[in-house]
């Protein structure tokens, strides 16, 4: 069983840079897909993006332009950065292990396991 | 983007119920649909994925069905362990992959 512990500030200040990194044991992340997914009152759970195996990123469209997810194969870890945060940031943020059904490269994705998640809350 | 939008919002079921949690795309998403259940607290934990494909570990009480744009979970008879918050998601684009608000189950 791959296990993932999501590790960062649990506050920060509204125009700063939001920085997550998921440790993962049990599994390597040069196998899978891995995505960051964060959850909060107002906008459900809402896909981040992910990273390959192979280091390719893919990222939701309405962050895109905030978002970089990197990785530490050295280290087994992945990371999230997101830029110019706002209010709207404040979520539980998760790292999760990402499978993938079927054929299609783009399609067939669910998530199988998850870290515990962590509230990251913007202020101003 | 596709939406999801789910139905019940909310439920309350007796133990031993059937109950069923509908949820529909904004469009045809072929067969590709995972169900989570999320208790207070924890993350989110699949259930179902590709519309009716038990993860392993759940029970066979849960079921899933549907395609194109509806889809239903259905579990058989309710437990205590099965109160929480389901979800389905939509795995048919990658631009970007998506959640329904979620059903809130309670047990009564």
């Amino acid at each position: 069983q791959v296990q993932l512990q999501e590790s960062g500030p649990g506050l920060i200040k509204s125009s700063e840079t939001l920085s997550l990194t998921c440790t993962v044991s049990g599994g390597s992340i040069t196998n899978s897909y891995w995505s960051w997914i964060r959850q909060s009152p107002g906008k459900g759970l809402e896909w981040i993006g992910c990273i390959y195996y192979s280091g390719l990123t893919f990222y939701n469209p309405s962050l895109k332009s905030r978002v970089t997810i990197f990785r530490d194969t050295s280290t087994n870890r992945y990371s999230l950065r997101l830029n110019s945060v706002t209010a709207a940031d404040t979520a539980v943020y998760y790292c999760a292990r990402t499978e993938r059904h079927g054929l299609n490269v783009f399609s067939g994705y669910f998530f199988d396991d998850w870290g515990h998640g962590t509230l990251v809350t913007v202020s101003s | 983007d596709i939406q999801m939008t789910q139905s019940p919002s909310s439920l309350s079921a007796s133990l031993g119920d059937r109950v069923t949690i509908t949820c529909r795309a904004s469009q045809d998403i072929g067969n590709y649909l995972n169900w989570y259940q999320q208790k207070p607290g924890k993350a989110p934990k699949v259930l179902i994925y590709a519309v009716s494909n038990l993860q392993g570990g759940v029970p066979s009480r849960f079921t899933g069905s549907g395609s194109g744009t509806e889809f239903t979970l259905t579990i058989s008879t309710l437990q205590p362990e099965d109160f929480g918050t389901y979800f389905c998601q939509q795995s048919s684009s990658l631009h970007p992959l998506s959640f329904g608000p979620g059903t809130k189950l309670d047990i009564k």
